[in-house]
């Protein structure tokens, strides 16, 4: 099984502060990675997948990058809408996982 | 637009069963691969299964798989799981969800909103 793991755990900013967040996969999953964002009470909604394409809706303001073993998401100027949790997610191989999460708060 | 509607999640005693089923809309609910994911309270994601189009091809992950049958009925627009001999585990928030392009394997979006299950004495 490919276990991903993500940094920081938390992180706390600003609205208007640029954050990268890091995921690491144990062995390569190539690009088929992805990321998704979870607000409170909410289901998990997709950014980026096959590591740098944006999902629908997303704004240029999103961006993802990586291959093989590590990823980066960023958001270039933080507005308090992505203010949630980020997981990463790969489909290289069954069984699919998820990342443990990150945590954005203010 | 899209929608993915769940429901039958509950309470229910260790090695009891429930059935959960998700009703699609605004789409082409045949033309797309479907999955289950769930969350357990506080805590991170798990893939729990998936199915293709056609449901020929299924998928379960290890912790489910004998236990848990995933079906769906493309005339009715639904997805369902049963779920049987339930541990106390497998309480979590369920989420149906819809792969992102038609006819094969890829990126799930969007998700419903999620039905509990709560295992419980």
């Amino acid at each position: 099984e490919v276990v991903l793991t993500q940094s920081p755990a938390t992180l706390s900013l600003s609205p208007g502060e640029r954050f990268t967040l890091s995921c690491r996969a144990s062995q390569s999953v190539s690009t088929y990675l992805a990321w998704y964002q979870q607000r409170p009470g909410q289901a998990p909604r997709l950014l980026m997948y096959n590591a740098s394409k944006r999902a629908t809706g997303i704004p240029a303001r999103v961006s993802g990058s990586g291959s093989g073993t590590d990823f980066t998401l960023t958001i270039s100027s933080l507005e308090p809408e992505d203010f949630a949790v980020y997981f990463c997610q790969q489909r290289y191989d069954w069984p699919f996982t998820f990342g443990p999460g990150t945590k954005v708060d203010i | 637009q899209v929608q993915l509607v769940e429901s039958g999640g509950g309470l229910v005693k260790p090695g009891g069963s429930l059935r959960l089923s998700c009703v699609a809309s605004g789409f082409t609910f045949s033309d797309f691969y479907m999955s289950w994911i769930r969350q357990a309270p506080g805590k991170g994601l798990e893939w729990v299964s998936y199915i293709s189009d056609s449901g020929t091809t299924i998928y379960y992950a290890d912790s489910v798989k004998g236990r848990f049958t995933l079906s769906r009925d493309n005339a009715r627009k639904t997805l369902f799981l049963q779920m049987n001999s339930l541990r106390v585990d497998d309480s979590a928030v369920y989420y149906c969800a819809k792969c992102i392009y038609r006819g094969d394997m890829d990126w799930f979006d969007p998700w419903g909103q999620g039905t509990r299950v709560t295992v419980s004495s």
